[in-house]
């Protein structure tokens, strides 16, 4: 089976720098997403690391580590709308459940002024 | 360029009553998803798709069925509503196994009284 672990809840204040971690088990891994939501509306596409290492889009950057089943998601210069819940998530490409796409249970930023 | 839409937005029903929900996408893409979020508990996975004609079990299956008979289209059904389906529920698409970047339509509120 797949497990992601996140923390519920994470807060810092505006302009800051916040890390969010994931640790994953899955039998078959094909790659960590993130995703952000904000209240009321949809899941939306972050970032994806296939391989060990830092992806860098902007303000975000998302980092993975195989061997330690362990990713995290780094926000910078933190802003209001930053706001909302960030979601990890891994496909699973191994025997019957080839193809699926599993997410943790999120975490919710709280960015203040 | 509609993506993923997702229809109705909001139902009600009552106890024992069976409804279809409807994801249409227009990306052409293979895999697509349905998922139930409930406070607290994150997106979990009901049933997938790799492709046209096939369906696969998530998470949790239990009380719902699928069907996939055009590639664009994925059907979640309810045979016989109960309270413990009242949840938001989100269909998502994503191009295929090489690529984790799912996008998701708007939601589907349901309320089962």
């Amino acid at each position: 089976g797949q497990s992601l672990e996140q923390p519920s809840e994470v807060t810092a204040v505006e302009g800051a720098i916040v890390q969010i971690n994931c640790t994953y088990q899955t039998s078959g891994f094909y790659g960590l997403s993130w995703y952000q939501q904000h209240d009321g509306g949809a899941p939306t596409f972050l970032s994806y690391n296939a391989l060990d290492g830092l992806e860098e889009t902007g303000r975000f950057s998302s980092f993975l580590s195989r061997s330690d089943s362990y990713g995290y998601l780094l926000l910078q210069e933190l802003q209001m709308k930053d706001s909302a819940s960030y979601f990890c998530a891994v496909r699973d490409d191994y025997g019957g459940s080839q193809g699926n796409l599993i997410f943790g249970k999120g975490t919710k930023l709280s960015v203040k002024p | 360029n509609a993506g993923v839409t997702q229809t109705p937005k909001f139902r009600v029903l009552k106890t024992g009553q069976s409804m279809t929900l409807l994801c249409a996408q227009d990306m052409n893409h293979e895999y697509m998803y349905w998922y139930r979020q409930d406070p607290g508990m994150g997106l979990r996975l009901i049933h997938y798709s790799v492709g046209e004609g096939t369906t696969a079990k998530g998470e949790v299956p239990d009380g719902y069925n699928v069907s996939r008979l055009k590639k664009q289209n994925f059907l979640l059904g309810l045979e016989s509503a109960a309270p413990s389906q009242t949840s938001v529920y989100f269909c998502a698409s994503s191009p295929h196994r090489m690529n984790t970047e799912a996008f998701f339509g708007q939601g589907t509120r349901l309320t089962v009284v």
